[in-house]
């Protein structure tokens, strides 16, 4: 069963606009993981995220973690065409380090 | 460059046949896993391997086998091939607890008809 689930699923905006997408998860985790994936290829790590941080940056990246809502946002400020991706939050649970997937939020970022 | 290759790239099966995935990195990762990703599920978890020697079932082992040949190579075997196992493989691997990250293959394309 999927531990995270992204929200919305997706997502349409113009180029220059941030874009937010949301994760939230059932059970406690070590840390939760952003990858992006371009179609038809594998998934490329973004950023971690431990369960004792609150929030991350790289980049024109901005990540959030809510561990007393189960929750975590992915910022992408700026964005360009070339972000245009699908983005899938993930999560081990506490004590496993097995990382489970979300569905994935698909992005399209209109130049 | 370093990473996780897989072969093949595409592969399309009759119902019945077996075939083998291939998976190596070259990360000297002690963890590595194999996914499967359909539409609209995400990618949910076969097998995976956290060590040398040691396999594990995932979400859904049902109709593969793994083996972890070396640290560096862990294939996927459908022994009898379904429809129902028509998917995109990915193999990933990680170090230190996965704190740097999974590295991902670029997946295989499998249609068994």
């Amino acid at each position: 069963s999927q531990q995270g689930e992204e929200d919305p699923q997706a997502l349409s905006i113009q180029e220059g606009e941030n874009a937010t997408m949301n994760c939230s998860y059932k059970t406690s985790i070590n840390n939760l993981q952003w990858y992006r994936q371009n179609s038809g290829r594998g998934l490329v790590h973004l950023i971690l995220i431990r369960s004792n941080e609150r929030e991350k940056h790289s980049g024109r990246l901005r990540v959030t973690l809510d561990t007393s809502k189960k929750s975590s946002s992915l910022l992408i400020t700026a964005s360009r065409a070339a972000d245009t991706a699908s983005y899938f939050c993930a999560t081990d649970a506490r004590g496993s380090y097995i990382p489970t997937f979300g569905r994935g939020t698909s992005l399209i970022v209109h130049p | 460059n370093a990473g996780v290759t897989q072969t093949p790239k595409f592969q399309v099966l009759k119902t019945g046949q077996s075939m083998t995935l291939q998976c190596a990195q070259d990360m000297n990762h002690n963890s590595m896993y194999w996914y499967r990703q359909d539409p609209g599920m995400g990618l949910r978890l076969i097998y995976y391997s956290a060590s040398e020697g040691t396999t594990d079932k995932g979400e859904v082992p049902n109709g593969y086998n793994v083996s972890r040949l070396n640290k560096r190579e862990f294939s996927l075997r459908l022994e009898s091939a379904a429809p129902s196992q028509t998917s995109v493989y990915f193999c990933a691997s990680s170090g230190r607890q996965g704190l740097d990250g999974y590295t991902f293959g670029s997946g295989t394309r499998l249609t068994v008809v």
